[in-house]
């Protein structure tokens, strides 16, 4: 089946800018997950959904990154006002649970997103 | 707080070496220990897992036993192949459901 998918895979975008990531889970997945990796370190700890609530915010760097996932399913980190130190891979991945345990976490491709 | 510690990388090995990249955690409680892997070009995979102390993933031909006493879970291959080259991460999960990762190392396979 379809894995999990991310757009765009490729982001430029100027200082000052806003930008959308979007994420497409695995279907039935009620977990969702943003993790953004910079270049030679693991991925860090955005955001985490429960269906359409979000679980846990606290890896939100600061007042100018937001997600949603209105209906469940499709997720967007959103950034306003980006800066050049936002630049680094985000990732999403879902899972068919939250629950503290061995949930599998399914990744995507990731967004390379670039603030010049 | 919880944390993984891998060794770092590049490790650079001929085809059919002895792997291992070695992993440590700290951690309250016994969380589930993981190893990923990130193709060139590709989205993270889970290699293999263990959810328990003396606990053993396999997968592809790597293993990893989750070592309680040692707080490790080195990643072992018999004879690696060109095409295990990638970047591998250890990682666990925390009470909070958080995967807690490593840097990630690097493993570069030469025929």
């Amino acid at each position: 089946g379809a894995g999990v998918s991310q757009t765009p895979s490729n982001k430029v975008t100027e200082k000052g800018k806003y930008v959308e990531l979007r994420c497409d889970p695995i279907s039935g997945h009620t977990a969702l997950y943003w993790y953004r990796q910079s270049l030679g370190q693991g991925p860090e700890f955005l955001i985490y959904f429960q269906g359409t609530g979000a679980a846990d915010d606290s890896g939100l760097p600061n007042d100018r990154f937001f997600a949603v996932r209105p209906e469940g399913s499709v997720s967007t980190l959103k950034i306003q006002r980006t800066e050049r130190g936002d630049s680094a891979v985000y990732l999403c991945a879902s899972s068919p649970q939250g629950l503290a345990g061995v949930n599998e976490q399914y990744f995507g491709p990731g967004t390379r997103l670039t603030v010049t | 707080g919880n944390s993984v510690t891998q060794m770092e990388g590049p490790v650079t090995l001929s085809e059919e070496a002895f792997l291992t990249i070695n992993c440590t955690y700290t951690a309250t409680g016994y969380p589930s220990l993981f190893w990923y892997v990130q193709y060139p070009g590709e989205g993270l995979q889970l290699l293999l897992k263990a959810t328990k102390a003396d606990d053993k993933g396999s997968n592809k031909g790597f293993e990893a036993t989750y070592r309680k006493e040692t707080t490790s879970f080195h990643l072992e291959k018999g004879s690696v192949q060109v095409s295990d080259s990638a970047v591998y991460f250890c990682a666990l999960i925390d009470s909070n459901y958080q995967l807690i990762w490593g840097a990630g190392t690097k493993l570069i396979i030469k025929p």
